[in-house]
């Protein structure tokens, strides 16, 4: 089984200042993960993925995610927020071993402010 | 033009009606997966197939069914509508192996 919790619902920042955004998730096998970005009224387009590299992983955008097998989280960052940001994040899982069947978290929802 | 377009991108029909939604992608992938969104539940996984040939029942498939008419095309219907089934609806594309997703625009459908 696996299942993801995002761990705030909305996220509110100013513009320039840092964003952090937390999944923990749990999985039977090694997993793969990604973040997913929705931005309003638009599908879902894939920000960043870890498939058992590099533990810290760069997206589009500006954004990283740094796999921690340890605390099982993959928390997504980055530096300074900008307006274009604001949208719903999404962390998802799928163990290797599943045939692609993502399982998604809740979402974040970011408000950015001027 | 989109890689992955659903048809239609809006709809709303009666309790009972039964009502089909369209997905079709020019990436040449074989797996195709319709997913539902709610609020604050991120997107459930309805139904998935993985060629023409496998159809196979993801998390929430009681009340829907589907169809995969070719390789680029994958239908969900609803047999009976109910208010409950209102929701975004999203169709997705993949190649085989653990890959990205890609998905389409959605479908916003209200049962009334």
């Amino acid at each position: 089984a696996q299942s993801v919790t995002q761990l705030d619902s909305h996220v509110s920042v100013s513009e320039g200042t840092p964003v952090l955004l937390r999944c923990n998730y749990s999985s039977s096998y090694s997993p793969s993960l990604f973040w997913y970005v929705q931005h309003p009224n638009k599908g879902l387009q894939l920000l960043l993925k870890y498939t058992s590299a590099a533990t810290l992983v760069k997206g589009i955008n500006g954004f990283e995610a740094e796999f921690k097998k340890s605390e099982t989280s993959f928390h997504l960052t980055k530096p300074s927020a900008h307006m274009s940001d604001a949208a719903e994040y999404f962390c998802v899982v799928t163990p290797k071993a599943a045939g692609n069947k993502l399982t998604f978290g809740g979402g974040t929802r970011v408000l950015v402010k001027p | 033009d989109a890689d992955v377009t659903q048809t239609p991108r809006n709809r709303i029909t009666k309790t009972g009606k039964r009502i089909m939604l369209e997905c079709s992608q020019t990436k040449g992938h074989d797996r195709m997966y319709w997913y539902r969104q709610d609020p604050g539940l991120g997107l459930q996984l309805i139904y998935y197939s993985f060629d023409v040939k496998d159809i196979n029942k993801g998390e929430i498939s009681d009340g829907y069914s589907v169809s995969r008419q070719a390789q680029a095309k994958f239908s969900l219907s609803l047999e009976s509508a109910i208010p409950n089934q209102t929701a975004l609806y999203f169709c997705a594309t993949s190649e085989g192996g653990i890959n990205e997703q890609f998905f389409g625009p959605g479908t916003r459908l209200t049962v009334l």
